[in-house]
């Protein structure tokens, strides 16, 4: 069980909006940066924001973040057939000074 | 280009060890701290270690904590895991990844069987 908690799985059609939450605690999404990733199948995951909100160049505005609190959410508008996919949230722990991964979510377009 | 490759994976019996590379190209390797994530086959991704830029400074996950020792030799261009006493469940693809994850390599297969 991941100290970081992500529904496993959520799912859209083509053109609406997603959004996938991320929840921990005082010690590291409240006081730390969270980042989110994207893993393709038989792929290394990708960078999708970082630092809570900021997106990489390259990464479409359709990708979005927030935070407020002890958690975080990815939305995802206008929703595409090549968003299927593993979807992580990451954020450092500083009680812990570990790293941490949420158990992530599976991303179905219908 | 910006790059990160790894080597070093293979088939290795329980309680041996091995010692994984991550070779960087393209960009100034010792401003970046580096991190070591691995993923079970099936599973989500898990965060293995982490190291300072300038490697005085290192971090492990409870799974690997006395196990595994995570290195850098800046003069190189590369980053080391070094694994010992291993395990059926370190079974897992290995990634190296850059600071805030933005550069990942491609992963090294490391399975531990008898």
């Amino acid at each position: 069980q991941s100290v970081l908690t992500q529904p496993p799985s959520a799912s859209g059609t083509p053109g609406q909006r997603v959004i996938i939450s991320c929840s921990g605690s005082r010690s590291n999404i409240e006081i730390n940066y969270v980042h989110w990733y994207q893993q393709l199948p038989g792929t290394a995951p990708k960078l999708l924001i970082y630092r809570n909100n900021q997106r990489p160049s390259g990464v479409p505005d359709r990708f979005s973040a927030s935070k407020s609190g002890t958690s975080a959410s990815l939305a995802i508008s206008g929703l595409r057939s090549e968003d299927e996919a593993d979807y992580y949230c990451a954020a450092w722990d500083d009680s812990l000074s570990v790293g941490l991964f949420g158990g992530g979510t599976k991303l179905t377009v219908l | 280009q910006v790059q990160l490759v790894e080597s070093g994976g293979g088939v290795v019996q329980p309680g041996r060890s091995l010692r994984l590379s991550c070779a960087a190209s393209g960009f100034t390797f010792s401003d970046y701290g580096m991190h070591w994530v691995r993923q079970a086959p099936g599973k989500g991704l898990e965060w293995v270690a982490l190291i300072s830029y300038h490697g005085s400074s290192k971090y492990y996950a409870d799974s690997v904590k006395g196990r595994f020792t995570i290195s850098r030799d800046n003069s190189k261009n590369t980053l080391y895991l070094q694994m010992n006493s291993l395990r059926a469940e370190d079974t897992a693809v290995y990634y190296c990844a850059r600071e805030v994850g933005d550069v990942w390599g491609q992963g090294t297969t490391v399975t531990v069987s008898s």
